[in-house]
């Protein structure tokens, strides 16, 4: 059965930069038939993508974060990470890992928990 | 304000029908992408419920359907069971965004 696990900080201080990382388990991050992406979810508000990426490193950002985001593959250790640089407290979320098949028409069909991410000095 | 338009909350008794919608447009749903249908228990993360319109994954109870048409999609949920108060979301991609795109959520509430 496929896992995600999200981990990182749970507190981030104004302006510095989110790092999350996602470790995938019971499957293969060098899969060909899947992207892997994560999305947020601010305190009490809907779900918002950040970006994907595939494993050779081909990504695919949202425009309205493309600005701060960076998304990285490490397919020697199965994890995917998430850097947001210059945060504010507008990126308060829950931060999700999920994966995707390959096709824009497809959903994201495994998850992780997600993990609280707290912008505050 | 999300790309996909869903109304904040439905409300049903149990046993009843409810549906819930998701309006679009034309460089989205009305393009042909797929709405796929999440269900978020609460303190949970969200669960794949619909995909490809109104296909149901392994597990998922047939009380729960899905329809497309032009610009939007909707979700159907039958004999509606306490269990099934949560939040809903819809999801389809955007071409003119280039970006996967999510409906606002709808919150379920069994009276």
């Amino acid at each position: 059965q496929l896992q995600l696990q999200e981990s990182g900080p749970g507190l981030v201080k104004p302006s510095e930069t989110l790092s999350l990382i996602c470790t995938v388990s019971g499957g293969s991050i060098s899969s060909s038939s899947h992207f892997w992406g994560w999305i947020r979810q601010p305190p009490g508000k809907g779900l918002e993508w950040i970006g994907s990426i595939f494993y050779s490193g081909s990504t695919s950002y949202n425009p309205s974060l493309k600005s701060r985001v960076t998304i990285s593959v490490d397919t020697s250790k199965n994890q995917f990470s998430l850097k947001l640089n210059s945060v504010t407290a507008a990126d308060t979320a829950v931060y999700y890992c999920a994966r995707q098949e390959v096709t824009v028409t497809k959903p994201f069909d495994y998850w992780g928990q997600g993990t609280v991410v707290t912008v505050s000095s | 304000q999300s790309v996909l338009t869903q109304p904040p909350s439905v409300s049903g008794a149990p046993g009843q029908r409810v549906t819930i919608s998701c309006t679009g447009s034309s460089s989205n749903i009305g393009s042909g992408y797929d709405v796929h249908w999440y269900q978020q228990l609460p303190g949970t993360a969200p669960k794949l419920l619909i995909y490809g319109n109104n296909n149901r994954p392994s597990g998922v109870p047939d009380r729960f359907s899905g329809s497309r048409s032009g610009t939007s999609a909707s979700l159907a949920i039958t004999g509606l069971q306490a269990e099934d108060e949560a939040d809903y979301y819809c999801q389809s991609y955007d071409n003119s965004l280039s970006a996967w795109v999510f409906g606002g959520g709808t919150k379920l509430t069994i009276l």
